[in-house]
């Protein structure tokens, strides 16, 4: 079955820097993969989508990667603060040869900017 | 105005009490699902309903049963609660794309179950 990877140290990272977050899946490409925040006591936040036929997603100061040769996805954070703190979720689509709805998520990175 | 809600956002109960928790979404989306977050922050689905209909039923006890009156009320019901019970509850909505596939899932605050 389907495992998701994620960093379980905290990272942490001084204000102006890039973080850079990984997520590693370990068996066939999904359909897509989500990134999600999380803030303590709260509920998780979408960020960003990239399918599996996109190698490279934007939104401000975020940026995604998805590498179907690694399975691998990266989260960047460029120009990072420190509001920025925070829990981020990787979420792939559990389907094989299509999407199914049934998202599978990491244990999350818990970054921490340093001002 | 909140797109998920949930109700309560803490419980704390006896082991063997029955509780429920509610919740609804104001998106107009006609998926709707249960996740448990445990105390290592791992979350994972529990229920998925599509239109009233469930799809995904994942390896929960059937002491955990999620009715679903309308497309935007997901309730989930837990009998004989015990100790292990103890996490937190999300729930979230998505609308699902044509052709197959969810985009993103909106979740609710939680509600933090505590069984003693």
């Amino acid at each position: 079955s389907q495992k998701i990877e994620q960093n379980s140290e905290a990272l942490n990272i001084q204000e102006g820097k890039t973080a850079t977050l990984t997520c590693n899946y370990t068996n066939y490409s999904p359909a897509y993969l989500q990134w999600y925040r999380q803030d303590p006591g709260r509920g998780p936040v979408f960020l960003l989508l990239i399918r599996e036929n996109e190698k490279e997603k934007r939104k401000e100061r975020l940026k995604v990667t998805f590498d179907t040769t690694l399975k691998q996805s990266l989260f960047h954070i460029t120009a990072s603060q420190p509001a920025d703190s925070a829990t981020y979720l990787c979420a792939l689509d559990e389907g094989y040869g299509g999407a199914t709805n049934k998202l599978i998520f990491g244990t999350g990175t818990l970054l921490a900017v340093q001002p | 105005d909140t797109a998920v809600s949930q109700t309560p956002k803490y419980l704390v109960t006896q082991m063997g009490n029955d509780k429920s928790i509610k919740c609804e979404q104001n998106l107009g989306h006609d998926t709707m699902y249960w996740y448990k977050q445990d105390s290592k922050k791992f979350l994972k689905i529990m229920f998925s309903y599509n239109n009233k209909e469930l799809i995904i039923n994942e390896t929960v006890p059937n002491r955990f049963s999620p009715k679903s009156p309308d497309k935007a009320h997901l309730n989930l019901h837990i009998n004989s609660l015990e100790l292990g019970d103890s996490a937190v509850y999300f729930c979230a909505s998505s609308q699902v794309r044509r052709g197959g596939g969810a985009d993103t899932q909106y979740f609710g605050p939680g509600t933090r179950l505590t069984v003693l």
